[in-house]
């Protein structure tokens, strides 16, 4: 079955340290993948995508196919980075629907 | 550019009710997405749909419906509520929906209903 695992729940750095979100993914076919953040009192919204390749406020995300992953990193963390992060999925194959990750809150202490 | 919009922000309602929610969408915005969020289940897909149709549906009963119109909004129904349903109902609009090349989503604030 197709499934996004977000593995931790919490995740809690001090500031200036490295963080790695982590993401797998259960998807026969090509997988296109995003993360997307929601900030306290702020909606959902688009964090960075895989085809895209880009560094978004310092995170970047690399697909590995091998290994069904999508870890989120940045290797310095800032006290704004705090949020829940979600992983993302689109199943191209059903229509492209989308499937969540259960989230992973992320806390950066000073 | 005026984001999503949801309406009513809050709903209370008791079991057996049925209930409306609206979204409008980012102008230009063909595409229309719903989700549930609840804290046990997390964001859920609920249906999409693109220019008045319905493209893609979730797996949730036959009690969960939704439309559009022609101006790309779109309202999601709920009858014969049930304690469960009690969520925060989040829309999504997009120029292209997710199958296209334009499918960034962009989020509403949601609606929070409470079935009691």
């Amino acid at each position: 079955a197709q499934r996004v695992t977000q593995p931790e729940k919490l995740l809690s750095v001090f500031k200036g340290a490295p963080v790695e979100l982590k993401c797998n993914y259960s998807y026969s076919g090509s997988p296109e993948l995003f993360w997307y953040v929601q900030y306290s009192r702020q909606r959902l919204q688009l964090l960075l995508r895989h085809i895209s390749r880009e560094s978004i406020k310092g995170f970047t995300a690399d697909l590995n196919k091998g290994e069904t992953s999508f870890h989120l990193k940045k290797p310095f963390a800032q006290e704004e980075d705090s949020a829940m992060y979600y992983c993302a999925l689109i199943l191209m194959d059903q229509g492209g629907k989308l499937i969540f990750g259960q989230g992973t809150e992320l806390s950066v202490k000073p | 550019k005026a984001g999503v919009t949801q309406t009513p922000r809050y709903l209370i309602k008791t079991r057996g009710q049925q209930v409306t929610l609206s979204c409008s969408p980012i102008s230009g915005h063909r595409s229309v997405s719903w989700y549930q969020q609840t804290p046990g289940q997390g964001l859920q897909f609920l249906f999409e749909y693109f220019s008045e149709t319905q493209r893609n549906k979730g797996n949730f009963p036959g009690r969960f419906s939704g439309r559009q119109f022609s101006n790309s909004r779109s309202e999601m129904n709920v009858s014969t509520l049930e304690l469960g349903d009690s969520a925060l109902y989040l829309c999504a609009s997009s120029l292209t929906g997710t199958s296209g090349t334009n499918n960034e989503q962009f989020f509403g604030p949601g609606t929070r209903l409470t079935v009691l």
